[in-house]
């Protein structure tokens, strides 16, 4: 049981844009920064967003981050097959859980 | 150029001690506002953070797994070792190595390839 929430699954079509939701709490998203890793098949995960919103050097700007109280989000906006993979949220957690707990992941199908 | 890589066994008997290096280059573990952290992740699941440790000798561990861990680092060597002992089939997984950054908050910024550990006798 992750600490952080995600849904196990999405999918949108090629060109679509596609939301992931990640929720947590006060301990957490709450109270700290949110940072998304992207994990194509086989790989190890990859930094997409950090500090909420920011895009490492060499992420396209179809990725981009949000949060909002206890909730972030992570939206691929002219999806592509090779956006196909898992998808991670994490964040500090001030609490016992952490310092650092992540979502379930979400695995997302291009179809 | 920073990279990161684990080494370790393949395979492991249950109730022995898992011993993990990660090998880093192209940064130093003594700059200030960095870390490295380990990392699991079983087959098709979700990844577990295990402990990280700062430039400044800051540790900390998962809190299931405190009893069972011990992070130490070699400036010298540039290597991280994560201990883990008493070993069970559950501990089969993936384990990862990043680096930690802050800027704005902290976060991994570079991972290491992984190393599948297996845990059976």
């Amino acid at each position: 049981q992750s600490v952080l929430t995600q849904p196990p699954s999405a999918s949108g079509t090629p060109g679509q844009r596609v939301t992931i939701s990640c929720s947590g709490s006060s301990s957490n998203i709450g109270s700290n920064t949110v940072n998304w890793y992207q994990q194509l098949p086989g790989t190890a995960p990859k930094l997409l967003i950090y500090s909420n919103n920011q895009r490492p050097s060499g992420v396209p700007d179809r990725f981009s981050g949000s949060k909002s109280g206890t909730s972030a989000s992570l939206a691929i906006s002219g999806l592509q097959s090779e956006d196909e993979a898992d998808y991670y949220c994490a964040a500090w957690d001030d609490s016992l859980n952490g310092p650092w707990v992540f979502g379930g992941g979400t695995k997302l199908t291009v179809l | 150029q920073v990279t990161l890589k684990e080494s370790g066994p393949v395979l492991v008997k249950p109730t022995e001690t898992l011993t993990l290096t990660c090998t880093v280059s192209g940064f130093s573990l003594s700059n200030a506002r960095m870390g490295v952290s380990w990392i699991r992740q079983p087959p098709g699941k979700a990844l577990e953070w295990l402990a990280h440790i700062f430039s400044n000798d800051e540790k900390s561990y998962s809190t299931s797994l405190k009893s069972r861990l011990t992070i130490s680092k070699d400036t010298s060597k540039s290597q991280v070792v994560l201990t883990m002992t008493n070993m069970d089939p559950v501990d089969t997984a993936t384990y990862y190595c990043a680096r930690i950054r802050f800027l704005e908050g902290y976060y991994f910024d570079y991972w290491g390839q992984g190393t599948l550990v297996t845990v059976s006798s």
